[in-house]
This record gives structure tokens, sequence and C-alpha cells, in this order.
């Protein structure tokens, strides 16, 4: 079985400058997570969508970060315009379900703003 | 506020030594408990799960256990191989009726010849 597709998996850019990534999630999962990662900390979730529909988007800084996943599969994370904070790794995640489903999490994409 | 704290923060042992991690929690409502491995510059890959009536779960050589009176958590590794070395995470669902994380901050082991 195909595990959760990331890409690019490194990026490096200027602040102020824009980026997007790509998150394909197992086939079938209905359910996708995008995380920030700072180092040395836990993974911390920005959005959670349920098949095309935002579930969870409470701690997405809306005013630089957006998402989408228009067809239900595959995602997309946008971050305009990038600060130096941003750097950190993104991590997308997927699941089948909700409720008490293990997610599945994808390589990353390691982020550094200069 | 729902926090997941572990202890320790980094450990260094020799390979065939055991070792034990341990995770503390206040979070309510609890629905269950995971620990994920994650390597360097990978992601989290999940190792047990425990719901708030399991007290121990194994996979291998790791063995996670859970108080939820005490609201603790520990995960056991027998015999460590140097593929142990890895960033282990606690992480614990709430909210019941949906899938909520919260993530502790890991403890970073490696394991050395």
């Amino acid at each position: 079985e195909a595990g959760v597709a990331q890409s690019p998996r490194y990026k490096i850019i200027e602040k102020r400058q824009s980026v997007a990534f790509w998150c394909n999630p197992i086939s079938g999962h209905a359910t996708l997570y995008w995380y920030q990662q700072i180092l040395g900390q836990g993974p911390k979730l920005l959005i959670q969508f349920q098949n095309n529909g935002v579930v969870d988007d409470s701690q997405l800084p809306k005013d630089r970060f957006s998402a989408e996943r228009l067809k239900g599969v595959d995602s997309t994370l946008k971050i305009q315009p990038a600060k130096l904070e941003d750097s950190a790794v993104y991590l997308c995640a997927s699941s089948f379900g909700t409720l008490q489903e293990t997610q599945y999490f994808g390589p990353g994409t390691r982020l550094l703003v200069l | 506020k729902n926090q997941v704290e572990q202890s320790p923060q980094s450990l260094i042992i020799l390979e065939g030594k055991n070792c034990t991690l341990q995770c503390n929690y206040t979070v309510s409502p609890f629905s269950n408990l995971r620990w994920y491995k994650q390597d360097t510059g990978r992601g989290p890959v999940s190792l047990t799960i425990m719901t708030f009536s399991e007290n121990t779960k194994s996979n291998g050589r790791y063995t996670a256990t859970l108080d939820a009176d005490t609201k603790q958590s520990s995960l056991h590794i027998t015999a460590s191989q140097l593929s142990d070395s890895a960033s282990y995470i606690c992480v614990v669902s709430w909210g019941g009726a949906t899938n909520k994380l919260i993530f502790g901050t890991g403890t970073l082991l490696a394991v050395q010849p």
C-alpha cells in the first residue's frame, strides 16, 4: 500500500516570498491533516479536512496560510508571504475517518525561510 | 489546559540495553493515547494505541503501559537496536467525537554500539 506522498521534500525561500506544498493521502482516506513541526517540538495541527470540507482550522494563521482540498483527494498548503518563523517541517497525514483512527504521516516538507 | 509532557528530553543508551520513556498528560475528555516513532527526516509512525480501559499494549520489542488514574504512560524498549535511534512522541487524543490530537515534544533516543 502506498503511503502519504508529499512534495517537495525541501524548500528554501526568502522572507516575503510565497511557497506551496502538495500532499497526496493514502487512497480511500477521507480525512487529511496538515501539521507544522518546529525543530525540537511536536507537530501542531494547522488544518483538518474531511473529504473537501474543513473540519478544524483554528490554529491556521489565515492572514498568510491557506489550504485547499478541492476534489477531496490531493491537498495544497500555501504560505504567502513567508516569515522567518515559518521555518519548520510541514507534515501531511491522512486517516480513514475521524473517530479514533490512526493517522499515517508523510515524510514532510522541510522549509527554510531566509 | 490540555498538555502532554514527556521525559526525559533525550536519552543515550548502549545497544542491547533496555530503556523506559515517560509521558504525563492533562487531557480531558481522554479518548486514547498513542506512541509514535519519528526517524530523522521522516514522518511519525504509530507504534501503539491504547484506550481508557487498556493497561498495556505490545508491538514487538516495544511495550506501552497506561495508568488512566494517574494520567501516565510509559514506553519500554527491550534489547535496544541501533535502528531504535529516533524521537518517540506521545500523542493523546481527546474530544471523543473527532480525532483531535495533542502531541508531546518527544524524547530523542540515541542507541550507541
